[in-house]
């Protein structure tokens, strides 16, 4: 079935560092895919999405390309803050999953000053 | 704002004691989704409701019951209550059913068993 392969963590970057957390897909057909975050404690909250193929998602200086020739959509981010430290998930959701979620298994960053 | 509301946000209950979570939306949509979530691990979905029609996880035990009510409230309704059942429970919404539809979750509702 349709899903999403993510990075094992942790990762531990210093402040400033280029941060690249990568997630490969699996599907048969188009799926949407999703970056999520979660700071400690918390729910998660939607990072950035694409919803076809050579979308770039971005948001507060993350970026995403939903790549249909590799499969991928890696999350990337050029300065790390230490306010970035969080556990972030790629997720997909298509036809194949009855338009439900499947989560990659999360990455855990640290960034140190 | 309009959002998702998880009440409590700390629950705290003794083994085998029934437990109720609220979870609230004022973005009036269609779908309203539980999960669970362990630690170090992602979200694992339990059911969902598309408006009263609800759809169980084949996986889902019974311990686990939900309701909705109206539009904007859903209960998780945990009948016996066991130590694996300790997690963050998230409730999530969507518009409506398609792809390409993101995810609002709320805080979470963390639950200890005692």
């Amino acid at each position: 079935g349709d899903s999403v392969t993510q990075m094992e963590g942790p990762v531990t970057l210093s402040e400033e560092a280029f941060l690249t957390i990568n997630c490969t897909y699996t599907a048969t057909g188009y799926p949407s895919l999703f970056w999520y975050v979660q700071y400690p404690g918390e729910g998660l909250q939607l990072l950035l999405k694409a919803t076809k193929a050579d979308d770039k998602g971005s948001n507060k200086g993350f970026e995403a390309t939903y790549r249909k020739e590799t499969t991928s959509f890696h999350l990337e981010k050029g300065s790390v803050q230490v306010s970035d430290s969080a556990v972030y998930f790629c997720a997909l959701s298509s036809m194949n999953t009855g338009n439900q979620f499947y989560f990659g298994t999360g990455t855990s960053l640290t960034v140190i000053p | 704002d309009a959002m998702v509301i998880q009440n409590p946000r700390y629950q705290v209950t003794q083994f085998g004691k029934p437990v109720t979570l609220s979870c609230s939306q004022t973005l009036n949509h269609n779908v309203m989704y539980w999960y669970q979530q362990k630690s170090s691990q992602a979200p694992k979905l339990l059911f969902h409701y598309y408006d009263k029609d609800f759809n169980n996880e084949a996986d889902t035990p019974d311990n686990f019951q939900s309701r909705r009510p109206n539009t904007s409230f859903c209960f998780l309704d945990i009948r016996s209550p066991g130590l694996g059942d300790a997690a963050m429970y998230l409730c999530a919404t969507t518009p409506g059913s398609a792809s390409t539809d993101t995810q609002y979750f709320g805080p979470g509702t963390r639950l200890t068993v005692l």
